[in-house]
């Protein structure tokens, strides 16, 4: 079945500790995205690529870091410098010819700070 | 600055009758408006989808409204059905600029259908 696997599902992170949460997709989707939920709060975006070897800052990029090195992954690093990253990751795509189309998303992974 | 907004946090309804939820923007760029729901510990599921030169798009039990001078649009579910209760996420995005297919989410309204 085609789909976005966001892996894993439950992450825990040391202070001082990077993490790297991962997201695949075999949609065969260009533009693929990661967005933050807080308790309360809609869905804010952290970073995005339209295409392999580029990606651009969302509104909240600050402490994070991506790449895109193959279509189909997308991997999302929580750096030491998030000073506060619990909260539910969400990965998501889309593709990018003809009309638009909304995005597709994964089941998500929540990080908590031990 | 909320450039997507849903005023309402939560809403019950009885099952059977109507479910509306609404949604305001405030930038005049989006064309483009969808509702997702989502489940606790899910990632959101799209549910439906309208685009600016329209003002009504239904599938099924869900019509989508869109008021553009209003700037607002609003979701009707009919008839409700306890498997609907859910958190539902209204979304803009712009066709066109260098954001061209970005989300902008509101926040979302609980919504639960009493039996």
């Amino acid at each position: 079945d085609g789909g976005i696997t966001q892996s894993p599902k439950y992450l825990f992170r040391k202070e001082g500790q990077n993490v790297t949460l991962s997201c695949e997709q075999n949609l065969n989707h260009d533009a693929m995205y990661w967005y933050r939920q807080d308790p309360g709060q809609g869905l804010r975006l952290i970073y995005y690529s339209q295409i392999v070897n580029d990606f651009q800052k969302g509104d909240i990029a600050e402490g994070y870091s991506v790449s895109r090195e193959k279509k189909e992954s997308f991997p999302l690093t929580v750096t030491s410098a998030q000073k506060n990253p619990t909260a539910f990751y969400l990965c998501a795509s889309r593709p990018t010819q003809g009309r638009i189309e909304p995005q597709h998303f994964g089941d998500g992974t929540r990080l908590s700070i031990l | 600055d909320q450039q997507v907004k849903q005023n309402s946090p939560s809403l019950s309804v009885q099952e059977g009758r109507i479910s509306i939820l609404n949604c305001d923007y405030t930038n005049s760029m989006f064309d483009y408006f969808l509702w997702y729901k989502k489940y606790p510990a899910e990632g959101p599921t799209f549910l439906i989808s309208i685009s600016s030169i329209k003002d009504k798009n239904e599938d099924g039990r869900f019509t989508v409204f869109l008021n553009k001078s209003a700037k607002h649009l609003s979701l009707h579910i009919v008839p409700s059905q306890p498997g609907d209760s859910a958190v539902y996420f209204c979304a803009a995005s712009a066709s066109y600029g260098g954001s061209q297919g970005n989300l902008i989410f509101g926040k979302g309204t609980k919504l639960s259908v009493k039996p």
